[in-house]
């Protein structure tokens, strides 16, 4: 069955530094792949899409890589500040229905910028 | 940016008792809504795929009698949970598919909190 992946070890960095999350899939081969910041309580938002024909895409300080061989995409986030301290989830186009696809998301990966 | 809804954003209620749960598209009109529940720690997981005017299309394991979803017009979906258990307690979240987006970006709701007693 398809199975996306992401560190469940929350991740601890230093204001300024560049944090780096993994997210991996198996029995897979997505069309692309999505990035959504989760805050707690609150619904996830929308940060990043990433086709399978590219390898990387940036927006502003985020930058997204996808390697279709490793199955694997990376997610980076530069000078990073104390605001971007949340949960960031990757996610992968399902099955495709008549009007939109269904995504599958991984568990997440908590990420804390300390000052 | 396309902005999504949903009311209440907390309830609580007794055992047995039915809640309703409304997702509006603010800004666009959604043809296809999404209803997820999250627990602690846990990850979205999909419960169903609303379409408007048309019956929603349940993942498996979904019970469909409980869960009832109604897309009544292209701006709104609702979910009721009836005779809701303390199981069911979770955090509820929709999501709609933006057309301007090429159908391919879902806008998120902020969440419903459920809490069963």
């Amino acid at each position: 069955s398809q199975k996306i992946e992401q560190n469940s070890e929350a991740l601890n960095i230093q204001e300024g530094k560049t944090a780096t999350l993994t997210c991996n899939y198996t029995n897979y081969s997505p069309a692309y792949l999505q990035w959504y910041r989760q805050d707690p309580g609150r619904g996830p938002v929308f940060l990043l899409l990433i086709r399978e024909n590219e390898k990387e895409k940036r927006k502003e300080r985020l930058k997204v890589t996808f390697d279709t061989t490793l199955k694997q995409s990376l997610f980076h986030i530069t000078a990073s500040q104390p605001a971007d301290s949340a949960t960031y989830l990757c996610a992968l186009l399902g099955v495709v229905y008549n009007q939109g696809g269904k995504l599958i998301f991984g568990q997440g990966t908590e990420l804390s910028v300390k000052p | 940016g396309a902005v999504v809804s949903q009311h209440p954003s907390r309830v609580i209620c007794k055992s047995g008792t039915s809640v309703k749960i409304e997702c509006r598209s603010l800004d666009f009109q959604a043809t296809t809504m999404f209803w997820y529940r999250q627990f602690p720690k846990q990850s979205l997981m999909l419960m169903a795929t609303s379409n408007e005017g048309s019956k929603a299309t349940y993942e498996q394991g979904v019970e469909k009698d409980k869960f009832l979803i109604n897309h009544a017009s292209l701006t709104l979906s609702t979910l009721t949970v009836t005779s809701a258990h303390p199981e069911d307690s979770s955090f509820y979240i929709c999501s709609a598919l933006e057309p301007a987006s090429g159908q391919e970006t879902q806008y998120f709701g902020p969440g419903t909190r459920l809490l069963v007693l």
